[in-house]
């Protein structure tokens, strides 16, 4: 059964800081990963997808990455700004079915 | 606008009076699904569907019911609702595979 850990749980850096979120799955069967954002008392917003066939994608400031062979995928963000802070959360979809296996999330906060 | 809509949002009730949270998305998705969300514990999903009369159980379908007779509307039942099923639910939809999924704004369950 697929395992999504990420680290780390909750992150504090300033503003202007290039910063890097790591998620880990267990099964390297993989069918596609997905980055997502959730504030504070609301739902859930899709950030980047990369498909097994992949190995990152880019969206502004935000780069994904994929190593199924490693089990790793990793969110960089550029030049953070107070406005990313956010809980990250990376789900693995496994190419055994069509569910979805969400990591605990990493809580970020970009000071001022 | 493309969007998945829940209602309630918020929920107080009682143990044994059965309930229903209604999840509807206007995107034409084929694909549905229904987490819950807990602390510490992150995203775990319910139930999922492929398609109109399709579903399929995630990891914790225990005390929950699905339907799918519409494409965009996939409601979540709890024909007896206990205390251990307070928690924050999140509906989802995509296109099946390859697309990003999109979330419901949550619906918060407290079972007294």
């Amino acid at each position: 059964k697929q395992e999504v850990t990420q680290i780390p749980a909750a992150l504090s850096v300033p503003e202007g800081e290039n910063l890097v979120l790591n998620c880990s799955f267990t099964d390297s069967a993989i069918y596609n990963l997905q980055w997502f954002r959730q504030d504070p008392g609301k739902g859930l917003t899709s950030l980047l997808l990369i498909q097994s066939s992949q190995r990152e994608q880019t969206s502004g400031r935000l780069n994904a990455s994929l190593d199924k062979s490693s089990g790793r995928s990793t969110l960089y963000i550029a030049a953070s700004q107070p406005g990313d802070s956010a809980t990250y959360l990376c789900a693995g979809r496994d190419n055994y079915g069509q569910n979805f296996v969400f990591g605990p999330g990493t809580r970020l906060s970009v000071l001022p | 606008e493309a969007q998945v809509t829940q209602n309630p949002r918020y929920l107080i009730t009682v143990t044994g009076k059965k309930l229903t949270v209604t999840c509807s998305q206007n995107m034409n998705h084929e694909y549905m699904s229904w987490y819950r969300q807990d602390p510490g514990l992150g995203l775990r999903q319910i139930y999922y569907s492929m398609n109109v009369e399709v579903t399929d159980k995630g990891d914790v379908p225990e005390g929950y019911k699905v339907s799918r007779k519409e494409k965009r509307n996939f409601p979540l039942i709890l024909e007896s609702p206990s205390p251990n099923q307070t928690s924050l639910y999140f509906c989802a939809s995509s296109k099946p595979g390859r697309d990003t999924q999109y979330f419901g704004p949550g619906t918060r369950l407290t079972v007294l």
